[in-house]
């Protein structure tokens, strides 16, 4: 199985920061990444596939780069709305498995 | 507008057994390969298990392999998962989710149900 690595596991921020999260696969996904925002109490929800592309009506503060085995994600300009956790999932094989999440908090 | 509502979560006993259902509307169900994914409290995503759109592809986690049966009714729109000899760890809530998807592949998911739990205790 496709082992996902997120890091950091908890990130503190302020309000207007650059905040970069990262993914890592066990191996080789080529491009097939998603990513995904999660409030408290809530589905997530889907912001980026493709390693890099932006699902329709996501703000364009949110950015993906990447391929092969490591991937990023970035907030140029963290929003009060952008508090919440984030994870990645690969989509290059089965079993499908997410990384174990990056919660971005208020610093 | 896409909906996906869960329903058969609830309490049972170790070594039990429950069924989880997810009614679909807004999009042409037949056409879309759909997942479970869970999440126990405080903790992150885990998935769980997913179907091609005809439901002759499954796929499971290792941790659920042999005990947990995913299948789909496209006439009635519905999604299920058939869940036995269930554990402590298997307590969380159950997400139904739409993949999204090309031609050739499928890329993440675009809708998520509502979620219902599932808790495993005596």
């Amino acid at each position: 199985d496709i082992q996902m690595t997120q890091s950091p596991s908890t990130l503190s921020a302020s309000i207007g920061d650059r905040v970069t999260i990262t993914c890592r696969a066990s191996q080789s996904i080529n491009s097939w990444l998603a990513w995904y925002q999660q409030k408290p109490g809530k589905a997530p929800k889907f912001l980026i596939y493709k390693a890099s592309t932006l699902e329709s009506g996501v703000p364009s503060r949110f950015s993906g780069s990447g391929s092969g085995t490591e991937f990023t994600l970035t907030i140029t300009s963290l929003q009060p709305d952008d508090f919440a956790t984030y994870y990645c999932q690969q989509y290059d094989d089965y079993p499908l498995t997410f990384g174990g999440g990056t919660k971005v908090e208020i610093k | 507008e896409v909906q996906l509502l869960e329903s058969g979560g609830g309490l049972v006993q170790p070594g039990g057994s429950l069924r989880l259902s997810c009614e679909a509307s807004g999009f042409t169900f037949r056409n879309y390969a759909m997942s479970w994914v869970r999440q126990a409290t405080g903790k992150g995503l885990e998935w769980v298990s997913g179907t091609s759109g005809n439901g002759r592809s499954t796929y499971y986690a290792d941790s659920v392999e042999g005990r947990f049966t995913i299948s789909r009714d496209n006439s009635k729109n519905k999604l299920y998962l058939q869940m036995h000899s269930l554990r402590a760890e298997d307590t969380a809530v159950y997400y139904c989710a739409k993949e999204a998807c090309s031609s050739t592949n499928c890329y993440g998911v675009d809708y998520w149900g509502q979620g219902t739990l599932v808790t495993v205790s005596s």
